[in-house]
């Protein structure tokens, strides 16, 4: 079985101010995680990946998340938020069983 | 081809009709994955394929669902006697192949679906 938990549903911040996405996960195996992102109209993209190597994973547009066993955790982090990152953001756990759990999303609002 | 293809972006049914929705994956990805996404809401699992099989269909949300896939490529997402809460976007997916660590989604535009 596996789960994931977006802590938090909303998370607002200012231009150019530091961005965390919190997201815990569970489960039976060692998981791949993963954070997509969906501008609004637009499809999902992958922003990261972390497949059992490298603890800490970089993605694009500069985001960065650290997968962290002893704390379940995988966040979503960024140093300088643009307006362009207003966007929903997903934490996703997969197995080895085929099937990709997505969390409930976290809306990003970035104020000028 | 180049990315998923998902047919029709929009559909506007009346309750009790059926309606097929077409999920074309990128070429040569083994494995292929349906979603709803309701209003504000997160993607709920619905069934996934590898190849014409479908190992996990408990997603389904009821048996009024069906899908199925052809040729390794091509997926139908048959919805019969559509009631309103089927309202939503579905999402279709492909990946290179089954297996933690491969699983990198791809996912098409979506099909918007509106039950009056």
């Amino acid at each position: 079985a596996q789960s994931v938990t977006q802590l938090d549903s909303h998370v607002s911040v200012s231009e150019g101010t530091p961005v965390l996405l919190r997201c815990n996960y569970s489960s039976s195996y060692s998981p791949s995680l993963f954070w997509y992102v969906q501008h609004p109209n637009k499809g999902l993209q992958l922003l990261l990946k972390y497949t059992s190597a490298a603890t800490l994973v970089k993605g694009i547009n500069g985001f960065e998340a650290e997968f962290k066993k002893s704390e379940t955790s995988f966040h979503l982090t960024k140093p300088s938020a643009h307006m362009s990152d207003a966007a929903e953001y997903f934490c996703v756990v997969s197995s080895n069983a085929g099937k990709s759990t997505f969390g409930d999303g976290t809306t990003l609002t970035v104020k000028p | 081809g180049a990315g998923v293809s998902q047919s029709p972006s929009n559909k506007v049914t009346e309750k009790g009709k059926d309606v097929e929705l077409r999920c074309d994956p990128i070429s040569g990805h083994t494995a292929l994955y349906w979603y709803r996404q309701s209003l504000g809401q997160g993607l709920e699992f619905l069934i996934y394929f590898q190849g014409n099989s479908a190992p996990d269909k408990s997603g389904l949300p009821s048996d009024r669902f069906s899908a199925e896939r052809t040729g390794g490529s091509v997926s139908t997402l048959t919805i019969q006697r559509t009631q309103q809460e089927d309202s939503a976007v579905y999402l279709c997916a492909s990946s290179l192949y089954v297996g933690s660590g491969a699983n990198v989604l791809t996912f098409g535009a979506g099909s918007r679906l509106t039950v009056l």
